[in-house]
C-alpha cells in the first residue's frame, strides 16, 4: 500500500521566507509526527498530533514554525521568515495510535535556506 | 535529560565480517527501544522494538538484544546491501514520542 508521502522533496528559499511543507500520512493512521535531521545530527522532534487531541508542540525551536492537521489527515508545517540555520530535512512519519513508536516515515522534505 | 547514544559513529566492514552496533541509553522508565535504518536520501525504516531486558530480535542477518543499560545490534556476514545508517531511540519520559540518537553510519564492502 502507499507509504507516508510528503512534498516537495527539495524547496531552496531565500532567508526570510515563508515556506510550507506537506505530509500526507498513511490511510488510517490517527498519529502524525514531524522531525527535523540536521548533517550530523540525530533525528529532532518537532511536533505531534495524537487523534483529535490537541498536538504537541513541545519540540518547535522558535514560534516561526507552526503545523496543523486537517481532517485528521494531512498535516502541514510552516516555517516563517527562514533563517539559515532551519536548513535540514523535514521528515513525517505516521503510525496507528498504541503503536505509536513503530513509526512509518516519509521519505522527507531537503529545506535549503541561502 | 533523557540521553541515546550510539558507537561507533561509523564503521567499515568487509563483506562476511561480523560485529556489533551499540546504543546506550539513560531513561527513567525505558518503556521500549526501538532500532531503524535509514538509507541515503529516505526517512528511517522501522526494524526492531524491545521491550526488556533479555529481550532478542532477528531479521535476517540482524539480530538486536537489549541490556538495562544498552542494546546491541549484531550484524552476521553482513553483505554490502546492509550499508545505511542505524538508528536507535527510545520513547522520551516526558511527552516527546522518541528520542533518536545520532545514528552509526555502516558500510560493508564487498
Amino acid at each position: 500500500g502507499a507509504g507516508v508521502s510528503q512534498s516537495p522533496s527539495n524547496k531552496v528559499t531565500e532567508k526570510g521566507k515563508d515556506v510550507e511543507l506537506r505530509c500526507d500520512p498513511i490511510s488510517g493512521h490517527t498519529a502524525l509526527y514531524w522531525y527535523r535531521q540536521s548533517l550530523g545530527q540525530g533525528l529532532e522532534f518537532l511536533i505531534y498530533f495524537q487523534g483529535n487531541s490537541a498536538p504537541d508542540k513541545s519540540g518547535l525551536p522558535s514560534d516561526r514554525f507552526s503545523a496543523e492537521r486537517t481532517g485528521g489527515s494531512v498535516s502541514t508545517l510552516t516555517i516563517q521568515r527562514t533563517q539559515q540555520e532551519d536548513s535540514a530535512v523535514y521528515l513525517c512519519a505516521s503510525s496507528f495510535i498504541g503503536e505509536a513508536y513503530e513509526q512509518y516515515f516519509g521519505p522527507g522534505t531537503r529545506l535549503t535556506v541561502t | 535529560e533523557d540521553q541515546v547514544t550510539q558507537s561507533p559513529e561509523a564503521l567499515r566492514l568487509q563483506e562476511g565480517e561480523s560485529s556489533s552496533l551499540n546504543c546506550s541509553y539513560t531513561v527513567s522508565g525505558l518503556r521500549g527501544l526501538f532500532w531503524y535504518r535509514q538509507d541515503p536520501g529516505k526517512g528511517p525504516e522501522f526494524l526492531f522494538t524491545l521491550y526488556s531486558a533479555g529481550e532478542e530480535k532477528e531479521k535476517e542477518r540482524l539480530k538486536a538484544t537489549l541490556t538495562k543499560k544498552e542494546s546491541f545490534l549484531h550484524i552476521t556476514a553482513p553483505k554490502p546491501e546492509d550499508s545505511a545508517t542505524y538508528l536507535c531511540a527510545v520513547p522520551n519520559s516526558g511527552n516527546t514520542p522518541l528520542v533518536f540518537g545520532k545514528g552509526t553510519r555502516l558500510s560493508v564492502i564487498a
